[in-house]
């Protein structure tokens, strides 16, 4: 299982920190990906970070957005800067051994507004 | 790498549902399926073209070729009634989902 936290209502241009906690399933030993779902839209994937540790970002998160793992707390971060209101989503931890999206959190909404 | 699906497709219970996802060469890439039914996250019901996982009914299966991958849903009930999203994962970055399509059950 994964359980993701850290949502919440942010002002543009603010940041906020999302974590993904793996219960039985080691974060470290899959592809560890954020993909995020704006309200009434579809899915997008935001980030990746690697079994071996190789990072990726979408380009609208590029710059703004870090991934990074804790292996002792088996979870998985998203730092998130610069924060606009396009970036309003709920934001799904998910994990695979594979080039796609096997297992998934329950999400956690991220708000930009003022 | 743009990936087409129609916005929403409608069949009666009992019947077969297709759903299509358009791409150059499509076939030539391996494509998955995933289920979201509103207010849950998405589920995988399809993946490397055409296996399911487990848990996932035989009621499910998928095809590639061409410029087209389908996800076909035999016998479909009201229970199936979600949005459906076809993904392809062409690198280490470069990762895309289709545009959804919205499967009603009449």
């Amino acid at each position: 299982q994964l359980v993701e936290s850290g949502g919440g209502l942010v002002q543009p241009g603010g940041s906020l920190r999302l974590s993904c906690a793996g219960s039985d399933f080691i974060v470290s030993d899959n592809y560890m990906s954020w993909v995020r779902q704006a309200p009434g839209k579809g899915l997008e994937w935001v980030s990746v970070i690697y079994s071996g540790g190789t990072i990726y970002y979408a380009d609208s998160v590029k710059g703004r957005f870090t991934i990074s793992r804790d292996i002792s707390q088996n979870t998985v971060y998203l730092q998130m800067n610069s924060l606009r209101a396009e970036d309003t989503a709920i934001y799904y931890c998910t994990g695979s051994r594979n080039y796609f999206f096997q297992y998934w959190g329950q999400g956690t909404l991220v708000s930009v507004s003022s | 790498y743009v990936l087409t699906q129609p916005p929403s497709v409608s069949v009666a219970p009992g019947e077969t549902a297709r759903i299509s996802c358009g791409g150059t060469n499509i076939g030539t890439k391996s494509v998955h399926w995933y289920q979201q039914r509103p207010g849950q996250a998405p589920v995988l019901v399809i993946y490397y073209d055409t296996d399911r996982p487990s848990g996932i009914p035989e009621r499910f299966s998928g095809s590639n070729s061409g410029n087209t991958a389908t996800l076909t849903i035999s016998r479909v009930d009201a229970g199936d009634e979600a949005d459906y999203y076809c993904q392809v994962w062409d690198s280490g970055s470069d990762v895309f989902f289709g545009g959804g399509t919205k499967l009603t059950v009449l």
